[in-house]
């Protein structure tokens, strides 16, 4: 089956510790995202990437980082400098050059810092 | 991009149907609407999208005024599986970047 996979659903860390959400595609896809979504609120980009190699900030991108070796992957690593990274963590990817501009998401990861 | 209103909240019985009503007076000639919804703790899931014509696929119709100024998602028959929160987002076609999500439509089918 195709689609997005994010691992793990639920995620605990300590503060002050580095952690790092994964992302997979199987989609061919070339651009991927990632947003951020507190309680009763919408989302809020992080990241995103229309290419290997290459990724810029969105609107919240302090004290986040993220990496594009592989068309497949998009790995967001959630840094110490993060002053509230307890959230719900959602990735998406976009097929590149599509006339339309629907995303596809995965199930989320859920952090929380104790 | 153009701005969505949209309500906070809508009830629905279930077995009736469900129109979820969107406000988009600034939208310009070259801009989709899109239609998305998330269901508690899950990934957003896209539903529909339009530019002029209504559209219908197997989860919903899109109805979108001639003026485009606002729209309505129609679920003809709706089950309490579509309680979720319901998202308009209107952007320009083949645009890269973000989807911006507001705080959509609280949808509660009840039984």
């Amino acid at each position: 089956d195709g689609g997005i996979t994010q691992s793990p659903k639920y995620l605990f860390r300590k503060e002050g510790q580095n952690v790092t959400l994964s992302c997979e595609q199987n989609l061919n896809h070339d651009a991927m995202y990632w947003y951020r979504q507190d309680p009763g609120q919408g989302l809020r980009l992080i990241y995103y990437s229309q290419i290997v190699n290459d990724f810029q900030k969105g609107d919240i991108a302090e004290g986040y980082s993220v990496s594009r070796e592989k068309k497949e992957s998009f790995p967001l690593t959630v840094t110490s400098a993060q002053k509230n990274p307890t959230a719900f963590y959602l990735c998406a990817s976009r097929k590149q050059g599509s006339s339309t501009d629907t995303q596809y998401f995965g199930p989320g990861t859920r952090l929380t810092v104790l | 991009d153009a701005k969505t209103t949209q309500p906070t909240s809508m009830d629905c019985a279930e077995g009736r149907a469900a129109n979820l009503p969107c406000n988009h007076s600034t939208i310009s000639g070259n801009e989709y609407v899109y239609w998305y919804r998330q269901i508690h703790s899950q990934g957003p899931q896209y539903i529909i999208h339009g530019l002029k014509n209504n559209e219908t696929n197997e989860m919903a119709s899109l109805i979108i005024t001639e003026d485009r100024k606002s729209s309505t998602l129609i679920l003809p028959h709706a089950t309490l599986r579509d309680t979720a929160v319901y998202y308009c987002i209107v952007r320009v076609g083949g645009s890269q970047g973000n989807l911006i999500f507001g705080k959509g439509t609280k949808l509660s089918v009840k039984p």
